[in-house]
């Protein structure tokens, strides 16, 4: 089955600074990579995602890049600030909708101002 | 629209207990998702239904943990009996067939004494 590996565990940055975090999963048949933001005490929401035909997608100050050769997928945060401070995680599935998600273990960001 | 509804958002019990947790998806999603947060596994999807239908619960711990759609609008999760490394926070998630994008609901904290 899946597995996702989620790079690192926590990044401190002040604020302003980029911020990067690294994903690889295992199953090549995996196509839809969604990245979730939650914060202390409240639910996962989705911040980006993209899709195995899609090399990089940004959102403003948010971006993911996805290497499918080398099987790993990384958001990159730009211009921190501290309400970006919070657990993100990343996930793989085979896409279809509904197909399940596999998720990392999720990377504590703290933003310092 | 109201979201993804769970209930009770707190649960405290004493181990032994039967514990049922209730989720009613996003009106019109075909798929509904449990999952499981804690510190040390990180997020585990349980079970998944599509159309009222278990399509996978590979997830699911052990026998003790049971889940059910009777319909479009409403899913429970239970445990029985319910056991100290029980506690966790479930969530429950619904997206449609059309998208991927899973929303998920304020989860349920359960305390298992």
């Amino acid at each position: 089955g899946e597995n996702v590996e989620q790079h690192p565990s926590t990044l401190s940055v002040q604020e302003g600074d980029s911020a990067v975090i690294k994903c690889t999963y295992s199953d090549s048949a995996s196509n839809y990579f969604p990245w979730y933001k939650q914060e202390l005490g409240k639910r996962p929401q989705l911040i980006i995602d993209i899709r195995s035909n899609v090399g990089e997608k940004k959102d403003q100050r948010i971006a993911v890049t996805l290497n499918k050769t080398a099987k790993h997928f990384s958001l990159h945060i730009t211009e921190t600030q501290p309400e970006d401070s919070a657990v993100y995680f990343c996930a793989a599935s085979r896409d279809q909708a509904g197909t399940a998600l596999i998720f990392g273990k999720g990377t504590t960001l703290s933003v310092s101002s | 629209d109201a979201g993804v509804i769970q209930s009770p958002r707190h649960e405290v019990t004493e181990m032994g207990q039967e514990v049922t947790l209730r989720c009613k998806p996003i009106s019109g999603h075909d798929y509904l998702f449990w999952y499981r947060q804690t510190m040390m596994r990180g997020l585990e999807l349980l079970i998944y239904f599509n159309n009222n239908v278990p399509i996978d619960d590979s997830g699911m711990p052990e026998d003790r943990f049971s889940a059910k759609m009777p319909n479009a609008s409403f899913s429970t999760l239970k445990i029985q009996p319910s056991e100290p490394r029980d506690s966790a926070v479930y969530f429950c998630a619904s997206c449609s067939a059309s998208t991927d994008t899973q929303y998920f609901g304020p989860g349920t904290r359960l305390t298992v004494l």
